[in-house]
């Protein structure tokens, strides 16, 4: 099985600009969700999609937007970039099932960071 | 809201030594529990999980986890680490198989030889 892939692994932006940052799901899963890292910290939801609508969404401003596409993959965009947006981001898929959850397969990262 | 208690920020230890992360979250209902792990340089992966039977869990490399629903924790433990237990680990909660996981700030595991 393929896991979960993040492009690119390392972006560097400037303050005010915009970022695209994109996830293929691990094959079969149909749930993805995005979660922000910043340094010495724990991963902060920011928001998931199912079937490619967004269905649950964390403590982040409007500027952070999503989609996710027919084939599951996903993108991650941020507007008007700001100092405080620098943060490792991750990329979780997960197949939903009836039930008991299932584990989350999480990508490597995009290393992003505003200067 | 759920929130999630990680008690040690960084933790030292020989190698051979016990371990035992503290973790405690915050939430009346049905969770589940994960216990991930960030090598340098590498993406979370999965040690083990709970969602519900046997309160003591045991994962991968060695890691065991027990429930205790009376205190909401969950605490890791492994009882002999090695010097590649060094890494990040990081306790997580959520409602149900599509909601968000919720973590705590980490705890930093330094094995030393």
């Amino acid at each position: 099985e393929t896991g979960v892939t993040q492009s690119p692994t390392h972006l560097i932006k400037t303050r005010g600009q915009q970022v695209t940052l994109r996830c293929s799901s691990q094959s079969g899963h149909n749930t993805v969700s995005w979660y922000q890292q910043a340094l010495g910290q724990g991963p902060q939801f920011i928001f998931q999609y199912y079937r490619e609508e967004e269905n649950g969404r964390g403590n982040f401003p409007p500027r952070f937007s999503g989609l996710q596409f027919p084939n599951y993959s996903s993108e991650l965009n941020v507007n008007a970039l700001e100092l405080d947006d620098s943060a490792l981001y991750l990329c979780a898929s997960s197949e939903v099932r009836t039930g008991t959850g299932s584990g989350y397969t999480f990508g490597s990262g995009t290393r992003l960071t505003v200067v | 809201a759920q929130s999630v208690s990680q008690h040690n920020h960084h933790v030292i230890l020989s190698e051979a030594a016990s371990l035992e992360l503290g973790c405690n979250y915050s939430y009346g209902g049905t969770v589940n529990l994960f216990w991930y792990v960030q090598y340098p340089g590498q993406h979370l992966q999965l040690l083990l999980k709970y969602f519900s039977g046997d309160p003591l869990v045991k994962g991968i490399k060695g890691f065991e986890a027990e429930f205790i629903k009376s205190k909401f924790s969950f605490n890791l433990r492994k009882p002999s680490v090695q010097w590649s237990d060094t890494a990040e680990y990081f306790c997580a909660v959520n409602l149900s198989g599509n909601t968000p996981l919720v973590f705590g700030k980490g705890t930093r595991l330094s094995v030393i030889a």
